[in-house]
């Protein structure tokens, strides 16, 4: 089993619609989850943080948590060309200090 | 502020070479890490340093690869001699100590091809 699961997608959006990208985690012991955006050939970029149960929004994402079910998402509202890209869910690992396990990411394509 | 840079931004060596892989962190983070990302597989951590001391080495893939961090500034990545599956991306991060805020900030990353 891989420590950090994403679909791979592609997921497809039109413009002004709702991503919702989905990632669960097998180590039940993890508290800090992290999406990164990633544009092809460039570097992974972080845009939420959560460590809570719960939703956190910033802006037109929303990051959801549910320590429970082992499962942590990214909504993306009104998306926008420009959201067109990786989303890659890391988890901080419990056994290291600072290490993050990656999903494979879901690519997004937000479609005119 | 200058963010994370890696050199060189592509590498092509032939199998049985050496490839050395720069990182020139952000100005006083003081914990740098070096992860890879293999075609088709997701990106896996590598190594941790805390200033220039490795933090954890947990990930590296067995001992053609060797880094250093002299002085706790910048550091490299050697691997010697490489073989067909070191091919990938080589991605650094860095990051403050005291983890607020708690983002790591990735280089463009150092594609290498090994033939």
């Amino acid at each position: 089993q891989k420590e950090v699961e994403q679909n791979s997608g592609p997921l497809s959006v039109p413009e002004g619609a709702i991503a919702s990208l989905n990632c669960t985690y097998s180590d039940r012991g993890s508290q800090s989850f992290f999406w990164y955006r990633q544009y092809s050939g460039k570097s992974p970029e972080l845009i939420m943080f959560i460590y809570s149960n719960g939703d956190k929004e910033d802006g037109r994402f929303t990051a959801q948590l549910n320590k429970a079910s082992q499962y942590v998402s990214l909504l993306i509202r009104d998306s926008q060309p420009s959201d067109s890209a990786t989303y890659l869910c890391a988890v901080k690992a419990t056994d290291s200090w600072g290490k993050l396990q990656f999903g494979a990411g879901t690519q997004v394509v937000v479609t005119p | 502020e200058a963010g994370v840079t890696q050199f060189p931004s592509h590498s092509v060596i032939e199998k049985g070479q050496t490839v050395t892989l720069r990182c020139d962190p952000i100005s006083g983070h003081d914990n740098l890490y070096w992860y890879r990302r293999v075609m088709g597989k997701e990106i896996k951590f590598l190594l941790h340093f805390v200033k220039e001391s490795k933090q954890d080495e947990s990930g590296m893939p067995n001992n053609r690869f060797l880094a250093e961090r002299t002085g706790g500034t910048y550091s490299t990545l050697k691997v010697q001699p490489a073989e067909l599956e070191d091919s990938g991306v080589y991605f650094c991060a860095s990051s403050v100590l005291d983890g607020s805020p708690p983002e790591a900030f990735f280089g463009q990353g150092t594609r290498l091809t090994v033939v």
